[in-house]
């Protein structure tokens, strides 16, 4: 069965540390792991996009990892700012034996910046 | 551009009711994506087109609910009795290498 697991769960941090959120994944077969921001009352906001064959991708002070054969994935955030305070949503897709993208979402990290 | 654009953005309706939700996708994109979120199971995918032509809607939960494409700019989510249970977030989004999502319609069925 395809999942998506996410931890922790939430995270609270000080403003200007950095964290590293988690997505363990098992969906086969695999075509791209998507990581999106969603503030509160608003739809997610896509932050990344990783394919099988990348596994580094920066976007500011974004950095998301993908090891494709441990089936795992990390959000690196440097120098937190109150406005990072989030969900993070990690969302995996992967194709069914029809060849239509089935996608897989994780529950999310609720993250907390604290000044 | 606009973004995606939803309407409504909050409905308040009575169980038994029918509820249509509308969504108009980011000009040129061509997959649009109907998603609902809950605090209890988070965030769903209920069905997503490509050119206007339903893909997947095994996430769509029972025969109440249908969701048609007449058109690339033009979306409806529609929910027929409309139930308690069903009260949630629904996004509408739309790609075309990027997802964007709209800002919601939050839906409270009394």
């Amino acid at each position: 069965k395809n999942q998506v697991e996410q931890s922790p769960q939430s995270l609270i941090i000080l403003e200007g540390k950095n964290c590293t959120l988690q997505c363990n994944y098992t969906v086969s077969p695999f075509s791209n792991l998507r990581w999106y921001k969603q503030d509160t009352g608003r739809g997610p906001v896509s932050l990344t996009i990783m394919t099988f064959s990348e596994n580094t991708k920066s976007n500011g002070r974004y950095t998301a990892t993908l090891d494709a054969d441990t089936k795992q994935s990390s959000l690196h955030i440097t120098a937190s700012q109150l406005s990072d305070s989030a969900s993070y949503i990690c969302v995996v897709t992967g194709l069914s034996n029809f060849g239509n993208e089935k996608l897989t979402f994780g529950t999310g990290t609720r993250l907390t910046i604290i000044p | 551009d606009a973004g995606v654009i939803q309407s409504p953005r909050h409905e308040v309706t009575e169980m038994g009711q029918e509820v249509t939700l509308r969504c108009k996708p980011i000009s040129g994109h061509d997959y649009l994506f109907w998603y609902r979120q809950t605090m209890m199971r988070g965030l769903e995918l209920l069905i997503y087109f490509n050119n206007n032509v339903p893909i997947d809607d095994s996430g769509m939960p029972e025969d109440r609910f249908s969701a048609k494409m007449p058109n690339a700019s033009f979306s409806t989510l529609k929910i027929q009795p409309s139930e308690p249970r069903d009260s949630a977030v629904y996004f509408c989004a739309s790609r075309g290498y990027e997802q964007y999502f709209g800002p919601g319609t939050r839906l409270t069925v009394t």
